[in-house]
């Protein structure tokens, strides 16, 4: 059974700083592997996707990297701002049964603070 | 076309009452998602449609709830004799699959959700 946990839970930075989230899975057999925010009360908006065969992605100040031979992928925030704080939600895409099913681990909560 | 839509935003109802969430998609997505978001967890899958045919239900899916997604265009997600266990956020998404010719990756387009309180 395919399991996503993401370290930490929590993280407070102030503005300015670069940070890492983590995200780990227990099956390296997957389909891609998405990166999205969300802010509290609201639905999901994705940032980035990773296909099994690509190492990482990058958007504005997010890169995203995949290693599948170890189960991990990381989301690098640069220059981090007050407008970043939100949950980041790493979600696995095993496409069984003829679709994407999307293993979505608990979140990380990032506060940046001026 | 905006994205996905989902509706009501916030829905507050008594134990025991019944409950219907509407799903809008992004127009001629033809798969449809629900996922359920319980406080401080990831979203968990519910079940999905591919244009009105509903291919699989999760075990989180107990007999009191039922999806539909009659002509292939909206869902309807409804929950009967609402439980306390029942509150959560409910997610609809949407994805374009299996254009001829085209790449496609499956990829889910989220809406805002609709939070329920079962009090």
């Amino acid at each position: 059974k395919q399991e996503v946990t993401q370290i930490p839970a929590a993280l407070s930075v102030p503005e300015g700083e670069n940070l890492v989230l983590n995200c780990s899975f227990t099956d390296s057999a997957i389909y891609n592997l998405q990166w999205f925010r969300q802010d509290p009360g609201k639905g999901l908006t994705s940032l980035l996707l990773i296909q099994s065969s690509q190492r990482e992605q990058t958007s504005g100040r997010l890169n995203a990297s995949l290693d599948k031979s170890s189960g991990r992928s990381t989301l690098y925030i640069a220059a981090s701002q007050p407008g970043d704080s939100a949950t980041y939600l790493c979600a696995v895409g095993l496409f069984s049964g003829g679709y994407n099913k999307l293993i979505f681990g608990a979140g990380t909560r990032l506060a940046v603070h001026p | 076309d905006t994205g996905v839509s989902q509706d009501p935003r916030h829905k507050i109802t008594k134990r025991g009452q019944n409950v219907t969430f509407r799903c809008d998609p992004i127009s001629e997505h033809n798969r449809l998602y629900w996922y359920r978001q319980t406080l401080g967890q990831g979203p968990e899958f519910l079940t999905y449609f591919q244009n009105e045919a509903q291919l699989e239900k999760s075990r989180l899916l107990s007999d009191r709830f039922s999806a539909e997604r009659p002509k292939g265009s909206f869902s309807t997600l409804e929950i009967q004799r609402t439980e306390q266990g029942d509150s959560a956020m409910y997610l609809c998404a949407s994805s374009l699959w299996g254009l001829a010719g085209a790449t496609s990756t499956d990829t889910q387009y989220f809406g805002p959700g609709t939070r329920l309180t079962v009090l």
